[in-house]
Order: C-alpha cells, then sequence, then structure tokens
C-alpha cells in the first residue's frame, strides 16, 4: 500500500527565503507525482505534475524535482512571497489504480 | 481548464440529520468521481469512488450507509450523510476525472460540514 509523507509538517519563514519542502512515497512504481496548494478552507490547486519519467517540472518560482529510486519528490520554492501561505501536498497514485493518496502536508506561513 | 463545482460550501446541521453534498463537472464528463474527508491540519483520506451507472467502493472503515454516494450522471456525484453526528464534521471535497488518459483530477472547492 502506498504511503506519502511529508516534511517538514510545519515551517515559517520570512519573506524572500528560498525554501524546500519534502516528499517521500513507500511505492516507487509510481505513474506520475502531483503537488497541490491548499489554502485554508479551500479546495486544492494543481501547482505541477511530474510523469514518472520526468526529473523536474518548473512553473514561475516552483520547481518540482522526482527520484523515483529514492522513492523522494522535492518542492523548491524560490524567493518566497506572503502569498504562498499555504498547505502544499504532494500526492501519488495507489499502484495501477486511479487513487489519488495524499501526504500528510506543509503547513507553509511567510511573514513580511 | 476544466472545472469541478462542489455545493454547498459550508452547512452546519442539528444531529440527526441528514446532509447532501453535491459535486458537478462543469464542463467535461466524468465517469468517475471520488470522495475525501480531511480532518483540521491533517490531510486528504480518500473515502470512496464513486463510478457512474455503480455502486460506488468505498475505502476500508468508511460505512457505506452513513455516507450515501450517488453517481447517476456523467456530471454529478453526490455524497449524502445520514444521520449526522459531531463526529462527522469535518471538510469534504470531490475529484473528477476526465478520463483523458493523463491522470489528471480536478478538484472542488469542498465542503466544510459541522454538526452541532
Amino acid at each position: 500500500k502506498q504511503e506519502v509523507t511529508q516534511i517538514p509538517a510545519a515551517l515559517s519563514v520570512p519573506e524572500g527565503e528560498n525554501l524546500v519542502l519534502n516528499c517521500s512515497f513507500t511505492d516507487s512504481a509510481i505513474y506520475n507525482l502531483q503537488w497541490f496548494r491548499q489554502d485554508p478552507g479551500k479546495g486544492l490547486t494543481s501547482l505541477l505534475l511530474i510523469q514518472s519519467s520526468q526529473r523536474e517540472q518548473t512553473s514561475g518560482r516552483l520547481n518540482a524535482s522526482l527520484d523515483k529510486s529514492s522513492g523522494r519528490s522535492t518542492l523548491y520554492i524560490a524567493a518566497s512571497q506572503p502569498g504562498d501561505s499555504a498547505t502544499y501536498l504532494c500526492a501519488t497514485f495507489q499502484g495501477d489504480t486511479d487513487k489519488l493518496i495524499f501526504g500528510t502536508g506543509t503547513r507553509l506561513q511567510v511573514f513580511p | 481548464g476544466a472545472v469541478v463545482s462542489q455545493h454547498p460550501s459550508w452547512v452546519i446541521c442539528k444531529s440527526g440529520t441528514s446532509v447532501k453534498i453535491e459535486c458537478r463537472s462543469l464542463d467535461f464528463q466524468a465517469t468517475t468521481m471520488f470522495w475525501y474527508r480531511q480532518f483540521p491540519k491533517q490531510s486528504l483520506m480518500l473515502m470512496a469512488t464513486s463510478n457512474e451507472g455503480s455502486k460506488a467502493t468505498y475505502e476500508q472503515g468508511v460505512e457505506k450507509d452513513k455516507f450515501l454516494i450517488n453517481h447517476a450522471s456523467l456530471t454529478l456525484s453526490t455524497l449524502t450523510v445520514t444521520s449526522a453526528h459531531p463526529e462527522d464534521s469535518s471538510f469534504y471535497i470531490c475529484s473528477a476525472d476526465p478520463g483523458t488518459g493523463d491522470e489528471k483530477l480536478f478538484f472542488g472547492s469542498g465542503t466544510q460540514l459541522s454538526v452541532l
């Protein structure tokens, strides 16, 4: 059974810092890995999707990397801003199914 | 991009009542929809997989008689929390699979349920 964990659970940083959020998964036979953002009491916003054949994806100040062999993905946020404050979730599919398994999340707060 | 509408956004009800939550795919058809539950400061936990025209598949530990799922059309799935109790208070969120093969799901905005 796929298990996904994220560290740190919470992070509070001053504006302008570069950040690394970590995601680990137990079953390396993944189809893809996705990163989402969730604002309090809101739904999910898809940030990046990395296919299993890819090593990284970039969107603006966000860069996500994938290392299947070690069961890890990282989300790099450059020059963080207060508007980046949210919970960040990584997710991947359970085996060969279409069930998306979410990580435990990292709650990020960027203060001015 | 594909849009999934979830309604209501929040609901407060008395213990013992039933609450229905709707999940609609607005600009695409979804043969499969998923329902998740999220407790405060926790991640999303898959409750069930909803397939159009057939019975939902529930995850272990989720009571199917408590959480009734109906997927009557290719654009609508509903989750009914029957005889709700305070412990059912949670954030419920749905997602829909457009079936494009790229394994990308689209999520509703969620429903915050508070049972008094």
